[in-house]
């Protein structure tokens, strides 16, 4: 079975711009976690999706927003970047909503703000 | 504010080696406490404990959990050049469907 997929593995971006960040959850599972790792703040979470709805949200700025589509493949978008938005961002699947024991989490997509 | 800290950050023994991570938190209603390895890329789950004083274990590696002292260890015994990763303890509320992450202890394993 295959894992958790993000795409791209790597960007590079400047201030003020916006991205997306693609995440594709193991086969079957409905449920998407979102979370930035930094050196300074380690890893936060941004957002949970179950069944195309936002169950669960972190203290981020509206500037960052996701959703999930009918097949489960979630995106995140930020908007308006700034250089302290720099982080990997990883994706986390499960098969149900609020099972964390049984997360997995893809290999993550590298962002740089310059 | 839930809030988990992990000691040390970080950390460097010699191959074969036993060492013990540290993981303190704070939370309301408490649901569980995680233990992951993050290599170069995705963290890997280790454990899961809910219970007080009842070890995991894998392998070379244990925790356990202590509900009263709000706080849960990490040992690895017998130490490899693969252990050396990051290693995250994060925790769970009830209703919060979110984990909460401490920093990390970096360990490096030196041959």
């Amino acid at each position: 079975k295959a894992g958790v997929t993000q795409t791209p593995r790597y960007l590079i971006k400047t201030r003020g711009q916006q991205v997306t960040l693609s995440c594709s959850p193991i086969s079957g599972h409905r449920s998407v976690s979102w979370y930035q790792q930094t050196p300074g703040q380690g890893l936060q979470f941004l957002f949970e999706y179950f069944s195309e709805t936002q169950r669960n949200k972190g203290n981020f700025p509206g500037r960052f927003s996701g959703r999930q589509f009918s097949n489960s493949r979630s995106e995140m978008n930020v908007s308006t970047l700034e250089l302290g938005d720099s982080a990997l961002y990883l994706c986390a699947s499960s098969l149900v909503w609020g099972r964390t024991d049984t997360q997995y989490f893809g290999p993550g997509t590298r962002l740089t703000v310059l | 504010e839930d809030k988990v800290v992990q000691s040390p950050l970080s950390l460097v023994v010699h191959e074969g080696d036993t060492v013990t991570l540290n993981c303190s938190y704070e939370v309301t209603n408490f649901r569980s406490l995680l233990w992951y390895k993050q290599e170069k890329k995705a963290p890997t789950f280790l454990f899961m404990l809910t219970s007080s004083g009842i070890e995991k274990k894998s392998g070379r590696l244990s925790s356990i959990l202590d509900k009263k002292e709000l706080f849960s260890i990490l040992n690895i015994t017998a130490t490899q050049t693969g252990d050396s990763a990051v290693y995250l303890c994060a925790v769970e509320a009830w209703g919060a469907q979110k984990l909460v992450f401490g920093q990390g202890t970096r360990l490096t394993i030196n041959p």
